[in-house]
């Protein structure tokens, strides 16, 4: 599987802990932001989306806060799991011209601990 | 199908040797993106595709890399006269249309020897 580069920022917690995973986006004119999970030896799994009229949107175990003031988003994953063990992307299109362009983070490390 | 599929699942080739990476992606799916993701980064976009149509190809890093979705389903990705550079995981993607969640497949390991 693939690895990860020892600069990725890391977060680690027990399980049953609640995570909070940042990110900062640049672009004030990205509109819609996404979170993936992603595997080691697999592709971004979509986790929840959230467009900028919302500033909070919730899911099952996991919940997106969106700051458009400060341009910054997180995911709450609540009562996290060792399956949780996985690098967390976050992801911003700013429409326009191309909507089909996602600009991804650079990544969190997630480790959960049994 | 189920999910995106992407083939070959590796691919190793010389230095100069043309490649042709294939996607095929949920069926039902308007939009197809390709994407290529270096070791410990997220995806960085190369191009997209509404059905057959391309409305943006800004992340091809150069000419000999091309995209093509002719019936508006499967799509290829070609390099030409490959470079070692050019190494990388190949993703693929795909949407209901755009501006929805884009759904990944696992990729296309390419390596140039």
């Amino acid at each position: 599987g693939e690895s990860v580069g020892l600069h990725l920022p890391t977060l680690s917690v027990q399980e049953g802990d609640n995570s909070i995973i940042n990110c900062a986006y640049s672009n004030s004119a990205s509109d819609y932001f996404i979170w993936y999970k992603q595997e080691s030896g697999k592709g971004p799994q979509f986790i929840i989306d959230i467009r900028s009229n919302m500033d909070k949107r919730q899911g099952q175990r996991v919940t997106v806060l969106l700051n458009k003031t400060v341009k910054h988003l997180s995911l709450q994953i609540a009562a996290t799991q060792p399956g949780d063990s996985a690098v967390y992307f976050c992801a911003e299109n700013a429409g326009g011209t191309s909507y089909g362009k996602l600009t991804f983070g650079q990544g969190t490390i997630l480790t959960v601990h049994p | 199908g189920a999910g995106v599929s992407q083939s070959p699942r590796y691919k190793v080739t010389k230095r100069g040797q043309d490649v042709t990476l294939r996607c095929d992606p949920i069926s039902s799916h308007a939009t197809l993106y390709w994407y290529q993701q270096a070791l410990g980064q997220g995806p960085e976009f190369l191009t997209y595709f509404n059905y057959e149509a391309q409305p943006d190809k800004s992340g091809l890093p150069s000419d000999r890399f091309s995209a093509e979705r002719p019936e508006g389903s499967i799509s290829t990705l070609t390099i030409q006269r490959t470079e070692q550079r050019d190494s990388a995981m190949y993703r693929c993607a795909s949407s209901l249309a755009e501006g929805q969640p884009q759904h990944f497949g696992d990729g296309t390991r390419l390596s140039i020897l």
